[in-house]
């Protein structure tokens, strides 16, 4: 069965500085990986995606990840780090089902907190 | 284009109680997903509909049960509430199409269980 560790709970950064979020994966085939951040009270945004292809991905607000398959990982990144950026941060592998579909596995979360 | 829309966005319930939630796709996405957000268990998946049909089943007990209706809408129920059933009730809709994992998802439900 898949599973998703992120190993960071809490993390606190400055505005302005970069931020890396870890994400590593188990999954016996190619995985589809994902970024989801939750803002307080709100459902889960998609920030980026990876299915094949080129392992740097773009994503929304100025965010990145990168896929290493050697490493099982699929960590994300941004370059600064706005006061907005805070939230919860959720790393999932999707994989597809017996009864057709498709389901994701979420990592716990980060919380992302910035400091001013 | 309307998002998907979940309702109501709170509710409180008593122990042996049971509850309805509901789920309103984006306009064309066939496929809704249920997951459930507690802070000791994260997000774990519970049911997927696809065209009326529950396709695939998470692993929760009987007490939790859904049905989509023909305009794809979506509706969840929880009987015989327990307090660990007080959770964060997230639905997500896809479109149809194979492993396209274009999930979309609402709000969510906040439900406590009292």
């Amino acid at each position: 069965a898949q599973s998703v560790t992120q190993p960071d709970i809490h993390i606190t950064v400055s505005e302005g500085a970069s931020l890396e979020l870890r994400c590593n994966y188990s999954y016996g085939a190619t995985p589809y990986l994902f970024w989801y951040v939750q803002s307080p009270g709100q459902g889960l945004q998609l920030l980026l995606k990876y299915f094949s292809g080129d392992t740097l991905v773009q994503g929304i607000k100025g965010f990145e990840a990168e896929f290493k398959r050697s490493q099982s990982s699929f960590n994300l990144r941004k370059p600064s780090v706005h006061w907005s950026d805070a939230a919860e941060y959720f790393c999932a592998v999707g994989a597809p089902l017996t009864g057709g579909g498709n389901k994701l596995t979420f990592g716990t979360g980060t919380q992302l907190k910035v400091e001013l | 284009k309307a998002g998907v829309t979940q309702t109501p966005r709170y509710l409180i319930k008593t122990r042996g109680q049971q509850v309805t939630l509901s789920c309103s796709p984006i306009s064309g996405h066939r496929s809704v997903s249920w997951y459930q957000q507690t802070p000791g268990q994260g997000l774990q998946f519970l049911f997927e509909y696809f065209s009326e049909t529950q396709r695939n089943k998470g692993n929760f007990p009987g007490r939790f049960s859904g049905r989509q209706f023909s305009n794809s809408r979506s509706e969840m129920n929880v009987s015989t509430l327990e307090l660990g059933d007080s959770a964060l009730y997230l639905c997500a809709s896809s479109p149809p199409g194979g492993t396209n994992y274009g999930y979309t998802f609402g709000s969510g439900t906040r439900l406590t269980v009292v």
